[in-house]
């Protein structure tokens, strides 16, 4: 099973500020199997970036995704107060997806 | 409008039974594959199940393989998690998600979820 490490845990920055949330796999991964999410309390997870580094409909452009192999990083360029949120990434290989333990940005 | 409305979580005792329901309108279920996630309480995201559109291709996490049963009925437009041998560690909200793209990752679409209990 492909583990994801997702860092920083708890990433605290202001509104207006850039966010760079990282992901690792215990092993390569298919850029095309690399998808990010968004989740706020007491919702359900929002598709933000799919294949790496494809924007999902209606997201914003200030989110974007990039990285290949075992690193992946989720980049928002200036954050939006709306931003806050727990963000996850997922893979999937060997006939099963798994998810990051997730990363949570904070307002400072 | 895509919707995804699962229903069927409650309180259960441990080593029992549920069966989940997930109503899908708004798109051609039949030609989507679609999952089971679970959120335990305060905690990260579990993917638990996954079935192809036509049912060929059925793949379970191990936590839950010979416990737990993924079905659809695409003349329903119904997706169905059959769980037995239920334990505490079960204890989750329960997500039904649609796979957005044939080749590559992605949950596009997702339920609002269904709370599970395992508790005596």
């Amino acid at each position: 099973e492909i583990v994801l490490t997702q860092s920083p845990g708890t990433l605290s920055l202001s509104p207006g500020e850039r966010a760079t949330l990282s992901c690792r796999a215990s092993q390569s991964v298919s850029s095309s199997y690399l998808a990010w999410y968004q989740q706020k309390p007491g919702q359900a997870p929002r598709l933000l970036i799919y294949g790496a580094s494809s924007r999902a409909t209606g997201i914003p452009d200030r989110f974007s995704g990039s990285g290949s192999g075992t690193d992946f990083t989720l980049t928002i360029s200036r954050l939006e107060p709306e931003d806050f949120a727990v963000y996850y990434c997922q893979q999937y290989g060997s006939s099963a997806y798994t998810f990051g333990q997730g990363t949570k940005l904070e307002i400072k | 409008e895509v919707q995804l409305v699962e229903s069927g979580g409650g309180l259960v005792k441990p080593g029992g039974s549920l069966r989940l329901s997930c109503a899908a309108s708004g798109f051609t279920f039949s030609s989507y594959s679609m999952n089971w996630v679970r959120q335990a309480p305060g905690k990260g995201l579990e993917w638990v199940s996954s079935i192809s559109s036509s049912s060929s291709y059925i793949y379970y996490a191990d936590s839950v393989k010979g416990r737990f049963t993924i079905s659809r009925d695409n003349a329903k437009n119904s997706l169905y998690l059959q769980m037995n041998s239920l334990r505490a560690e079960d204890t989750a909200v329960y997500y039904c998600a649609r796979d957005a793209y044939s080749a590559v990752v992605g949950f596009d679409y997702w339920g609002q979820g269904t709370l599970v209990t395992v508790s005596s």
